[in-house]
């Protein structure tokens, strides 16, 4: 069985500080792991995944993630928010890859001025 | 770039009634998916479609709904008789596999079902 806990269901940061958003993931099989980002009225934008090989990815718009099999995490971060990353964000779990992904429940990002 | 686009942006129907959800891919995406969030909820996976056949679904798409891929271009779902807890935000998702393996899914903006 597959899930995704995402701790923090709103998160806040200022201008220029660090954004760290959690993600714990349990999975039978290796995972694959996914950060999407939904900002509003629009669709899930995928930020960064993890297949195999470097545990460190790098996706767009400076975020990066790590996965760590012994904390089950795939936390996502960036060194410095902009306003422009206030958006939804969703951890996602799968065991194939794209097809039958696994997401949590979101986490609202606010950057205040 | 290339998207996946959905249409309506938002459909409002009467319970019982049958409500087709459409969808066009990317043009050479090879797998199709429907994923659906109700209000404050989890993004839920219902089905995917590959070759012309359902691949996997889960246990939300039950024989009420459907899904076709009726032509080169569109991907559809159908509801045969909505109920109100079928109101949620339906994302359809492309993907293609690449160097041998299936990884990322490009979605659509949604189509929002409201069922009164």
């Amino acid at each position: 069985a597959q899930s995704v806990t995402q701790l923090g269901s709103h998160v806040s940061v200022s201008e220029g500080a660090l954004v760290l958003l959690r993600c714990n993931y349990s999975s039978s099989v290796p995972p694959y792991l996914f950060w999407y980002v939904q900002y509003p009225n629009q669709g899930l934008q995928l930020l960064l995944k993890y297949t195999t090989g470097a545990t460190l990815v790098k996706g767009i718009n400076g975020f990066e993630a790590e996965f760590k099999k012994s904390e089950t995490s795939f936390h996502l971060t960036k060194p410095s928010a902009h306003m422009s990353d206030a958006a939804e964000y969703f951890c996602a779990v799968s065991r194939t890859g794209a097809n039958n992904l696994f997401f949590g429940t979101g986490t609202r990002l606010t950057v205040i001025p | 770039e290339p998207e996946v686009t959905q249409t309506p942006s938002h459909q409002v129907t009467q319970m019982g009634q049958e409500v087709i959800l459409r969808c066009v891919p990317i043009s050479n995406h090879l797998y199709f998916y429907w994923y659906r969030q109700i209000l404050g909820q989890k993004v839920e996976f219902l089905v995917s479609f590959y070759n012309n056949e359902i691949s996997e679904k889960s246990e939300i798409f039950d024989d009420q709904f459907s899904v076709e891929r009726p032509d080169g271009s569109n991907f559809t779902l159908k509801i045969r008789s909505t109920k109100l807890e079928d109101s949620a935000m339906y994302f359809c998702a492309s993907s293609r596999p690449q160097q041998g393996a299936n990884t990322e899914a490009f979605f659509g903006q949604g189509t929002r079902l409201t069922v009164v």
